[in-house]
């Protein structure tokens, strides 16, 4: 099981394009990155995945290098209704998805 | 395409009693799994089931139980409630079996347990 390591919190204001990196120095050659969002008392919504360089869709774009021991999570133009958790996961153990802490992003106007 | 649709939204119930939860994942989807949350104890996974069988169980007591019907709904159940089992259940579902790599799972919006 690929460990993630993702800062605990952020901060950021209306407008700006946040990134949140998530560290996955032993992911496996099979694995996929895929990242969530959680407001609270919510499930965790499925935000964007990917397996290796670039990803993009309508709400977020995913980087991945080439060595792929990290991924960073591009939100562009946040507004307040991005205050949330976001959490990265890797690979999956056996046959459940392992959450870590995850990241809050909290964005002030 | 509705998602994940789980019922009911909030419920409390007194300790000692049993309660179940029902799950009923998006169409097509043959993969159910439930999760528990708390503030202390974050996502937890309980259980997973494909095909009315279940695949893989975690670390929870056996008053913790589950099922899958023929339509892929699911449903769980806590018997004998603690106080301690007062937290979020998450249902999710995706079309393959298992959290393998590459398979979306989709959450759905959770019930709020509270025992009292």
């Amino acid at each position: 099981l690929a460990k993630t390591t993702q800062p605990i919190s952020m901060d950021s204001y209306e407008g700006q394009e946040v990134n949140i990196t998530c560290s996955h120095n032993n992911i496996a050659t099979n694995d996929y990155i895929t990242w969530y969002q959680q407001f609270p008392s919510q499930g965790p919504r499925f935000i964007i995945q990917g397996y290796k360089t670039k990803v993009t869709n309508e709400v977020a774009s995913l980087f991945i290098p080439a060595d792929r021991k990290s991924s960073t999570l591009s939100l562009p133009r946040v507004s307040l209704s991005d205050t949330a958790v976001y959490y990265c996961l890797v690979g999956y153990y056996g046959n459940k998805l392992v959450f870590g802490a995850g990241t809050i992003l909290r964005v002030k106007s | 395409k509705a998602g994940v649709t789980q019922t009911p939204r909030y419920l409390i119930k007194t300790r000692g009693q049993q309660v179940t939860l029902s799950c009923s994942p998006i169409s097509g989807h043959r993969s159910v799994s439930w999760y528990q949350q708390t503030p202390g104890q974050g996502l937890q996974f309980l259980f997973e089931y494909f095909s009315e069988t279940q695949r893989n169980k975690g670390n929870f007591p056996g008053r913790f139980s589950g099922r899958q019907f023929s339509n892929s709904r699911s449903e769980m159940n806590v018997s004998t409630l603690e106080l301690g089992d007062s937290a979020l259940y998450l249902c999710a579902s995706s079309l393959a079996e298992g959290a393998t790599s590459g398979n979306t799972i989709y959450f759905g919006e959770g019930s709020w347990l509270t025992v009292v």
